[in-house]
């Protein structure tokens, strides 16, 4: 199953600022602005973090941000908190015949 | 705030039907602005889409399930369901219930999960 590509671990300590990338293609990230991102305590629900490619949504911390350049989303997440250490995932709406929604397979953040 | 809440049994057994049910509450699931989505979670994997209705009953859902899997609401329950047919193992997974908003495509209301383990 096609799927968006997503690192599979990133790290940092707290404070400092990572990156998680997201690629697709030109069915999905390269077409439309419908990316999201979630983040994924075990045992929780996942939590949206970002809409429409950079929207934050009502409560989520302007310590998070996304962008999106070509066929890859970014989501930036600046100010690392022992408590961000998650999973994040990806999620865009698809153009293509079979699927109208992807996800990343997930990246797992650990703070140092 | 809207609270989605999933129910179903937790063991199914291989080549029966797994039904699941979602119950919404703090709004009305009779809206024509979202969907009400099933995705799914196996062990060791990511989130993977099964599908979505809205209130009017149109469904979209994903092709590895489809030809398994129904979907149906109620909207005078404010609740909806996910029934998938001749499970196997590789149907053991939590089942999340979620709320997706049509004109950002974002899950933006998610349930708790339901783990859900087939096995004889």
């Amino acid at each position: 199953q096609s799927g968006l590509t997503q690192p599979a671990s990133v790290s940092g300590s707290p404070g400092q600022s990572i990156t998680i990338s997201c690629t697709g293609s030109r069915s999905d990230l390269g077409a439309y602005d419908f990316v999201s991102w979630y983040q994924h305590h075990p045992g929780k629900a996942p939590k949206v973090l970002i809409s429409d490619v950079s929207n934050r949504p009502s409560g989520v911390s302007d310590r998070f941000s996304g962008s999106k350049s070509g066929n890859t989303a970014s989501l930036t997440i600046s100010g690392l908190q022992t408590e961000d250490e998650a999973v994040y995932y990806c999620s865009s709406y698809s153009s293509s015949a079979t699927l109208d929604v992807l996800f990343g397979g997930g990246t797992k953040l650990t703070v140092l | 705030q809207v609270h989605l809440q999933e129910s179903g049994p937790g063991l199914v057994k291989p080549s029966q039907t797994l039904s699941l049910t979602c119950n919404v509450s703090g709004g009305s699931i009779n809206n024509g602005a979202y969907y009400w989505s099933w995705i799914r979670q196996r062990p060791g994997k990511g989130l993977e889409w099964i599908g979505y209705i809205n209130y009017s009953g149109i469904t979209y859902d994903n092709p590895l399930v489809k030809s398994r899997a129904t979907m149906s609401i109620a909207t005078s329950k404010n609740q909806f369901s996910l029934t998938l047919t001749s499970v196997t193992a590789a149907d053991t997974a939590v089942y999340y219930c979620a709320r997706l908003t049509w004109n950002s495509h974002v899950f933006d209301f998610w349930g708790q999960g339901a783990l859900v383990t087939v096995s004889s």
